[in-house]
């Protein structure tokens, strides 16, 4: 099993919809989740991180987590053709190691 | 300030030759990671420095990967003999102290080709 697990996509929304990203991990310890943006041939940037349950906001985006489900998201408001990118899942498990998924390739049509 | 530094940018070698990538931090970094990203992977870790420490490098292929962090602050992944499966992009990144909830800073990458 995967330490983090993510659906591959690819996602298509139009402009202006939200994207729905979502994630799992395995290790119930889990303390600290991010999610990262990785633009096709560079390196990935931090959109958000995440560490309690419950909802987190930051202008469009919004993390969510279930620590009872171990399951994590992030939510696209008004996608613009600039959110185009792959979106890469990551977890700090209790033995503080880092475990990234495969990543969500999502695609914002005008 | 300046972010992650990694050089080269692209390598281009034939199998069995040895390679070598150059990260630099941020200043004042203590925590330095090695990734490997395959195409369309995510990032695996290959190593964890806190300062000159290897405090993780359980998923290094010790049978033909190194790495070295003297004086805890520039980095070197060495590999040697290339193999083909070894093409991928080889990332850094630093964070200040290496905690469960710090941001991971990347630099651009080195992406290897081996021919």
């Amino acid at each position: 099993q995967k330490e983090v697990e993510q659906n591959s996509g690819p996602l298509s929304v139009p402009e202006g919809a939200i994207a729905s990203l979502n994630c799992t991990y395995s290790d119930r310890g889990s303390q600290s989740f991010f999610w990262y943006r990785q633009y096709s041939g560079k390196s990935p940037e931090l959109i958000m991180s995440i560490y309690s349950n419950g909802d987190k906001e930051d202008g469009r985006f919004t993390a969510q987590l279930n620590k009872a489900s171990q399951y994590v998201s992030l939510l696209i408001r008004d996608s613009q053709p600039s959110d185009s990118a792959t979106y890469l899942c990551a977890v700090n498990n209790v033995r503080n190691q880092f475990y990234f998924g495969t990543g969500t390739s999502l695609t914002v049509i005008p | 300030e300046a972010g992650v530094v990694q050089s080269p940018r692209y390598k281009i070698i034939e199998k069995k030759q040895p390679v070598a990538f150059w990260c630099n931090p941020i200043s004042g970094h203590n925590t330095l990671y090695w990734y490997r990203q395959n195409l369309g992977q995510g990032p695996e870790l290959l190593i964890r420095y806190e300062n000159e420490e290897a405090v993780d490098d359980s998923q290094l292929p010790k049978d033909r990967f190194s790495a070295e962090r003297l004086k805890g602050v520039d980095s070197t992944l060495k590999i040697q003999p290339a193999e083909l499966g070894d093409s991928a992009v080889y990332l850094c990144a630093s964070s200040p102290l290496g905690g469960a909830s710090e941001t991971q800073y990347f630099g651009p990458g080195t992406r290897l080709l081996v021919l």
